[in-house]
This record gives structure tokens, C-alpha cells and sequence, in this order.
């Protein structure tokens, strides 16, 4: 496997589920990222971690609980969650530096019923 | 504003030329990115440019950057139906952190035979 890899492709639960999604980056990066795609919207930065510490947390709901065991390993671990938080969710990963030149997973396609 | 904003659509033919314009938000934004998003796929990055330029080309590929304005634009050259995807800019504005990439809404690029 090479670049970054998410797991599961398509995602349907319902309110009352707990699932996680998974991401992994065989780039040897530094920092990873959560993004939500929703239609017609900017992307949304939902979470960052580097060097396996969480440096960012965009105001997420706490129904989203972002969990990186490793520098390689990124999980979204969600619970009660809510039918508007259905979405395309993307993983990114980074090399510190000043470009930041991110390369994106192919995203986890999620509904909530 | 305090939104990075793109169009949502663009039509262009075969072999034509494709502009695809944004606005940013922040004039001490360092570096200025173009991604691409085919479908079902993550992002891609397709091209940066440092703001101390105002042009890059790179193949097909032309950016122009106007400081003053806050306006990119991403010119395709000899546009092809491979290239039928959504082109999104980011940027890293100055009070987000080295980190935080903000895109705009996207412009999807429809190309017609």
C-alpha cells in the first residue's frame, strides 16, 4: 500500500451506532488531519495532530472523537451522531515544513440514517 | 471576506482553455495551493505558488497570483476531458497556524466534447 488509505469506503449508520473510521499514511509524514466534505461547502479541518499530538480542534462536536496511536495511524471514533453529519470524511497527511503540502486519503463516504 | 471563495461551475470545450478563479482571504497568506478532487478520490494537489510570485507555470498548468486583489487563478491550457474534476484553492492564513489550510467551496470543471 502506498500514500494514504481509509477504511471503510462507505459508511451507513444509524444515530444510536458507534463505528470508527480508520486512516493510515505510509508516507513516513509528521502530522495528520480530519476533514469533512459536506455538498457545496468548504472543506472543514476538523482535527490536526503532529507528531502524534492533537494541535488543533475545530469546535467538533464531542459525538467525534479523533484518536492517532502512531505517526501512522489516524482513527474518528463516532457515537450519536446526528443525520447532518453525514459526509465525505478525509484523511490528510503532512511532512512538517513551510510548503505543507498535504496528500489526501480517498475518503470515507458516510450516512447517517 | 472571510471566506475563500471560488465559483461552483465551469463549462468549457474540449481544447479550450479553463480559468479557474478564487479569492482569498488573508494578504499575508505564504503560500497559495491548487488541489484536485476526482471523482470518488481524495484531493491531489495539483500546483502551489509562493507569494512572493506572481506567475507559475508548470506544463499545461499556469497560476497567477495578485497580491493586491487577493485573487488566484488557475489556468488549464488545451483542457481535456481527463481534467473534468473539482479544483479547489487553499491557503494557510497567517493567524491559522502553519498547519491550517483553508480551501474554498471548490469549482467544478465540466469538460464537453
Amino acid at each position: 500500500e502506498t500514500g494514504v488509505t481509509q477504511t471503510p469506503r462507505h459508511l451507513v449508520m444509524g444515530m444510536t451506532n458507534k463505528k470508527s473510521l480508520k486512516c493510515e499514511q505510509h508516507l513516513g509524514h509528521n502530522a495528520m488531519y480530519w476533514y469533512k466534505q459536506s455538498a457545496k461547502k468548504p472543506l472543514e479541518l476538523m482535527f490536526v495532530y503532529s507528531l502524534e499530538e492533537r494541535v488543533e480542534n475545530n469546535s467538533v462536536p464531542s459525538r467525534f472523537s479523533p484518536e492517532c496511536p502512531n505517526s501512522s495511524h489516524l482513527f474518528l471514533h463516532l457515537h450519536t451522531l446526528q443525520p447532518e453529519d453525514s459526509a465525505l470524511y478525509l484523511c490528510a497527511s503532512s511532512q512538517g515544513g513551510s510548503v505543507n503540502e498535504q496528500y489526501f486519503g480517498p475518503g470515507t463516504r458516510l450516512t447517517v440514517t | 471576506g472571510e471566506d475563500v471563495e471560488q465559483s461552483l461551475f465551469l463549462s468549457v470545450r474540449e481544447g479550450d482553455s479553463s480559468v479557474i478563479n478564487c479569492t482569498y482571504t488573508d494578504s499575508s497568506s505564504t503560500y497559495l495551493y491548487w488541489y484536485k478532487q476526482e471523482p470518488g478520490a481524495g484531493l491531489q494537489l495539483l500546483t502551489y505558488i509562493f507569494s512572493n510570485m506572481d506567475m507559475k507555470q508548470d506544463q499545461r498548468l499556469t497560476v497567477l497570483l495578485n497580491k493586491k486583489d487577493k485573487h488566484l487563478s488557475l489556468r488549464i491550457a488545451d483542457t481535456q476531458t481527463g481534467d473534468s474534476a473539482i479544483y479547489f484553492c487553499a491557503e494557510i492564513p497567517f493567524t491559522g497556524g502553519g498547519n491550517k489550510l483553508t480551501f474554498g467551496t471548490g469549482t467544478q470543471l465540466k469538460v464537453e466534447l
